[in-house]
């Protein structure tokens, strides 16, 4: 799988829209950008996915560089419950191969 | 999406004591289920893959002998920690990818506290 980086830590205020960003610059073809977060004490969640394009659901939005080398999630309107470890990785497409876990960034929401 | 229950969510045993944590995928078949060690402040660490009718496959480092793993069906893997020692406390969490999509379903966890 191929490595990623991001930022240890961010705020964002409550409301405002989240952004976290996530450089995978050594992405192969078919290699897809997955984000998951871990509140506190639980399970990592699914958020989304992509390979190319942009894409979107009842959670959040994946903008993906046309060159694939980085992308950013974002939440459009935070809250107190999005407060989480998010992690951005980078695997090929297919569910039953093992997820690899960076750090991840905490994000803290801000009242 | 598709639901990974564990058990117990939380426990306390004894030094060299065994305790034996159950992931189950409640809603769907999972041949293959993974297994992954948190410790505080730490990120996840995938400690083995469990196949349904075959053995499980360990990560460099982890201890087969130590950490039994079992998929008893295709709804069922359990993760047995033997001889436990206080530095087995952590937090256990297993995945189960669905057949159905690409992505991992994660179980809520289970915090191992060994005294």
């Amino acid at each position: 799988d191929a490595k990623t980086t991001q930022p240890t830590s961010m705020d964002c205020a409550e409301g405002r829209a989240a952004n976290l960003p996530c450089n995978h610059s050594t992405i192969s073809g078919n290699e897809y950008v997955y984000w998951y977060r871990q509140i506190h004490s639980q399970g990592p969640q699914y958020i989304i996915h992509g390979l190319k394009n942009n894409e979107t659901n009842e959670m959040a939005s994946l903008i993906i560089t046309e060159d694939r080398k980085s992308s950013t999630l974002i939440l459009p309107h935070a809250t107190l419950r999005d407060t989480a470890v998010y992690y951005c990785i980078v695997r090929a497409g297919r569910g039953y191969q093992k997820v690899t876990f960076g750090i991840g960034t905490k994000l803290q929401v801000i009242p | 999406g598709a639901v990974v229950s564990q058990h117990p969510s939380w426990v306390i045993c004894k030094s060299g004591t065994s305790v034996k944590i159950e992931c189950r995928s409640l809603d769907f078949q999972a041949t293959t289920m993974f297994w992954y060690r948190q410790f505080p402040k730490q990120s996840l660490m995938l400690m083995a893959t469990s196949n349904e009718g075959s053995k499980a496959t360990y990560e460099q480092g982890v201890e087969k002998d130590k950490f039994l793993i079992n998929h008893a069906s295709l709804t069922l893997s359990t993760l047995t920690v033997t001889s436990a020692h206080p530095e087995d406390s952590s937090f256990y969490i297993c995945s189960a990818p669905s057949g159905t999509s690409s992505e991992q379903y994660f179980g809520p966890g289970t915090r191992l506290t060994v005294t």
